[in-house]
């Protein structure tokens, strides 16, 4: 079972506006995890958060965690045509645990 | 890119046939993940190492077994490949430090 589901699905946007990506997950988490991935490419790490953290930034981006509403957002800011991709959120219980992904949001920055 | 290779990169096989794709890390990782990766799916978890000959199955891990015979390498076999094991397969590490997983290219795997 997916662990978070992104909102939206698909996202396009003028080049220089923010984008605002939303993941919602079903149980407990340890940390949140944000990746990135280039059409047909790997996967790049952006930002972890833990669950005791409410806000955490890293350049451009920014990502808030609210675990009373199980929810997370990733903000990018001043976007770049180099930002299109898919975005994911996926959470870990801790330990060993893997990751439980979700489906991704497709970022579109027209130039 | 956490020192993670995977071979092969690409793979075309017949349904039927064994495949090993094969995960090789640099950094000493306890922690090693074989996820596969398919459309409207997202990642999803097969099986997953907590150290040498120590694995545990994952969301889908049937069909797929996996060994760890060094800290270095982690194994993912397809006993008799599927059509439905058409994927995209993706190892990680998990850096003790700070609980980010890491993830190799990638192995795109066809079954015909």
């Amino acid at each position: 079972s997916q662990q978070g589901e992104e909102d939206p699905q698909a996202l396009s946007i003028q080049e220089g506006e923010n984008a605002t990506m939303n993941c919602s997950y079903k149980t407990s988490i340890n940390n949140l995890q944000w990746y990135r991935q280039n059409s047909g490419r790997g996967l790049v790490h952006l930002i972890l958060i833990r669950s005791n953290e409410r806000e955490k930034h890293s350049g451009r981006l920014r990502v808030t965690l609210d675990t009373s509403k199980k929810s997370s957002s990733l903000l990018i800011t001043a976007s770049r045509a180099a930002d299109t991709a898919s975005y994911f959120c996926a959470g870990s219980g801790g330990g060993a645990d893997g990751l439980t992904f979700g489906k991704g949001t497709h970022l579109i920055i027209q130039p | 890119d956490a020192g993670i290779t995977q071979s092969p990169r690409h793979k075309v096989t017949e349904t039927g046939t064994p495949v090993t794709l094969r995960c090789h890390q640099t950094e000493n990782h306890r922690y090693m993940y074989w996820y596969r990766q398919d459309p409207g799916h997202g990642l999803r978890l097969i099986h997953y190492s907590y150290g040498v000959k120590d694995t545990d199955k994952g969301e889908v891990s049937d069909g797929y077994s996996v060994s760890r015979s060094k800290t270095e390498d982690f194994l993912l076999t397809l006993e008799s490949a599927t059509s439905s094991q058409t994927s995209v397969y993706f190892c990680a590490i998990r850096e003790g430090g700070t609980d980010t997983q890491y993830f190799g290219p990638g192995t795109r795997l066809t079954v015909l």
